[in-house]
């Protein structure tokens, strides 16, 4: 069974700070990897997605996550915050039946 | 709007009460997912339909849970006899096939009490 693990469950950051958010998931097969984001009071917004090819994926906002096989992680990263990326970011792992597997979240804070 | 809609957002009931949401994919696509949220958590994947037929149910998904996408279009997910522990919020999420990124409504949250 698929299974995804984010490692912190709350950041708290300032403006300007870089993030990374990790995540590793168990699969033993081929898998399509995503971060979706939530911003208060919004419904979840895919940040990037990774199905093959270059491993270092860029998505919206300035976020880019970088798949590494070996080690069956998928990390989150931005060089440098906002404070309107205080959001909770999910990891999300599908095979191609497509039924998602989600970690249990991360919860940014970025104060001023 | 064309994305994912669901009815009601919000649901108070009491236990032991039938409840039903309703959700509305992206017109093209015919995928159709159904994940339940609660605090502290991640989505957890209920069950989905391809069209009409629905493909796997998750053993969350106790005989109290009933989904139907009767013409491959909305979908409608019903808990008869509530319990507290189904208080949640109930997410729809549809894909044009499987594996694609999944777009997601706003979600039902149900509270029983």
């Amino acid at each position: 069974a698929q299974s995804v693990s984010q490692h912190n469950h709350h950041v708290i950051l300032s403006e300007a700070a870089s993030l990374e958010l990790g995540c590793n998931y168990s699969y033993g097969g081929t898998v399509n990897l995503f971060w979706y984001v939530q911003y208060p009071g919004q419904h979840l917004q895919l940040l990037l997605k990774y199905f093959s090819g270059d491993p270092l994926v860029k998505g919206i906002k300035g976020f880019e996550a970088e798949f590494i096989k070996s080690k069956f992680s998928f990390n989150l990263r931005k060089p440098s915050v906002q404070w309107s990326d205080t959001a909770e970011y999910f990891c999300a792992v599908t095979d191609s039946w497509g039924k998602f597997q989600f970690g249990a979240g991360t919860q940014v804070v970025v104060t001023p | 709007d064309t994305g994912v809609s669901q009815n009601p957002r919000h649901k108070i009931t009491k236990r032991g009460q039938n409840v039903t949401f309703r959700c509305d994919p992206i017109s093209e696509h015919n995928r159709l997912y159904w994940y339940r949220q609660t605090l502290g958590q991640g989505p957890e994947f209920l069950t989905y339909f391809q069209n009409e037929a629905q493909l796997e149910k998750s053993r969350l998904l106790s005989d109290r849970f009933s989904a139907e996408r009767p013409k491959g279009s909305f979908s409608t997910l019903e808990i008869q006899r509530t319990e507290q522990g189904d208080s949640a919020m109930y997410l729809c999420a549809s894909s044009s096939q499987g594996g694609n990124e999944q777009f997601f409504g706003p979600g039902t949250r149900l509270t029983v009490l």
